[in-house]
């Protein structure tokens, strides 16, 4: 158990809905960063949030969006949801000055 | 965004095999190499972070190596185990992001 919490652990919902995915960071973590693993790709950074302010923007669609709370748990948003969207959801922690991420379980996402 | 390539996809070896993959990468423009460990139904676990001056990493009986001028990071597993089972992950840390390769699926059969 890294320490990083996800929920829900599973979503299915249907094209052109919005969902909302959370993650609390480990204790004392400021860093949050969200990845999306595709059937077909490997793990795909979407963004990074370091004490509620956007650090780092990867490959994320203008439907996604993401925030950090002041409590430092995140959110991501995905809107108008597509069948390709369908993917494992991670979020990962990490302590200031220490690279190494901690990943939380994932939300696995089926869009019908 | 720099490629990250691992291989071999996967690989099949018999408890108390050792062995090894490859992570390599076109260029050494990036802060550090990670390395993680994926199990099914579980989520990537953090087992070497490597910066470029390349000491050599060991935890236990897997170990890693980084060889930036020839564009490389080898991880070895000595005398696998059937535990040892999972997928090993790769990836580079540039500006803020960490850019992963495939990964290598290692099967450890008893």
């Amino acid at each position: 158990d890294s320490g990083v919490t996800q929920t829900p652990k599973h979503l299915i919902t249907a094209t052109g809905q919005r969902v909302t995915l959370r993650c609390s960071p480990r204790s004392g973590d400021l860093s949050v960063y969200w990845y999306q693993q595709s059937l077909d790709q490997g793990l795909q950074f979407l963004i990074q949030y370091y004490n509620g302010e956007e650090r780092a923007k990867g490959n994320i669609l203008e439907r996604f969006s993401a925030q950090q709370f002041p409590d430092l748990h995140s959110e991501l948003n995905l809107s108008s949801l597509e069948l390709g969207d369908s993917a494992l959801y991670f979020c990962a922690s990490s302590v200031p000055g220490r690279p190494a991420q901690f990943f939380g379980p994932g939300t696995r996402l089926t869009v019908l | 965004i720099l490629n990250v390539e691992q291989s071999p996809q996967s690989l099949h070896v018999q408890e108390g095999d050792s062995t090894n993959f490859t992570c390599s990468f076109p260029s050494s423009n990036f802060y550090a190499l990670h390395w993680y460990r994926w199990e099914t139904a579980k989520s990537p676990e953090a087992l070497f972070v490597m910066t470029l001056n390349g000491d050599e990493k060991k935890k236990g009986r897997i170990s890693a190596t980084l060889n930036t001028k020839e564009g490389y990071s080898y991880l070895y597993i000595k005398g696998s185990q059937p535990e040892d089972s999972a997928t090993y992950l790769c990836a580079l840390e540039y500006g803020n992001k960490l850019v992963f390769g495939a990964g290598t699926i290692l099967r450890v059969k008893s």
